[in-house]
């Protein structure tokens, strides 16, 4: 069965660091993985996704994240972080059915 | 990115009435959208896969008569919450499949509603 693990509640962090929230999957087959963003009482915003190709994958508002397919993992990351990054970051990966399953959020906090 | 709505953002209503979200892919078109619930700091539970067209697909444990969903359109998916009870207040969200492109498989999340039932 697909499911992704996000082993940390919340990660801190401070301004200028870099950042990274974990996530490892379980796939049958090649997987498709998605990392979203969630502000208080808003919707998910899509940062950036995995289905083929390079391994290193850009997205929105200068994330990025790395596929690895031997440790099961696709930690996103960014050099340098924002107060304005602090918000729940969920991973995900696609069923064969086409619906995502959600890991259970990261709280990324980002202190001044 | 793609945009999808969601109206209303917010709703209050009294035990025993119908409340109805809509879910409007605004830029693109989709054939399969889905609702999700969500409570306070938890993650999203996937209730239905809404199909253009044909009926839905519910989540086990969803009572398919209580969430109706309908999709009329490749732009409009609408989730009825029948008979609401206080149980049912929660942070309902939307989200429509991108099916063409560079953003195949995408789904984008409308701004979720707040449902709240006295």
């Amino acid at each position: 069965a697909q499911s992704v693990a996000q082993p940390e509640d919340q990660v801190n962090v401070a301004e200028g660091n870099p950042l990274t929230v974990k996530c490892t999957y379980s796939v049958s087959g090649n997987p498709y993985l998605f990392w979203y963003v969630q502000y208080p009482n808003r919707g998910l915003q899509f940062l950036l996704k995995y289905i083929t190709g390079d391994n290193l994958v850009k997205g929105s508002y200068g994330f990025e994240a790395e596929f690895n397919k031997s440790q099961t993992s696709f930690h996103l990351k960014k050099p340098s972080a924002l107060v304005s990054d602090s918000a729940l970051y969920f991973c995900a990966v696609r069923h064969p059915g086409g619906k995502l399953i959600f890991g259970q959020g990261t709280e990324l906090s980002v202190k001044p | 990115g793609a945009v999808v709505s969601q109206h209303p953002s917010r709703v209050i209503c009294k035990s025993g009435t119908s409340v109805k979200i809509e879910c409007r892919s605004l830029d693109f078109q989709a054939t399969t959208m889905f609702w999700y619930r969500q409570f306070p700091k938890q993650s999203l539970m996937l209730m239905a896969t809404s199909n253009e067209g044909s009926k839905a697909t519910y989540e086990q444990g969803v009572e398919k008569d209580k969430f109706l969903i309908n999709h009329a359109s490749l732009t409009l998916s609408t989730l009825t919450v029948t008979s609401a009870h206080p149980e049912d207040s929660s942070f309902y969200i939307c989200s429509a499949r991108h099916e063409g492109g560079a953003e195949v498989e995408t789904q984008y999340f409308g701004p979720g509603t707040r449902l709240l039932v006295l």
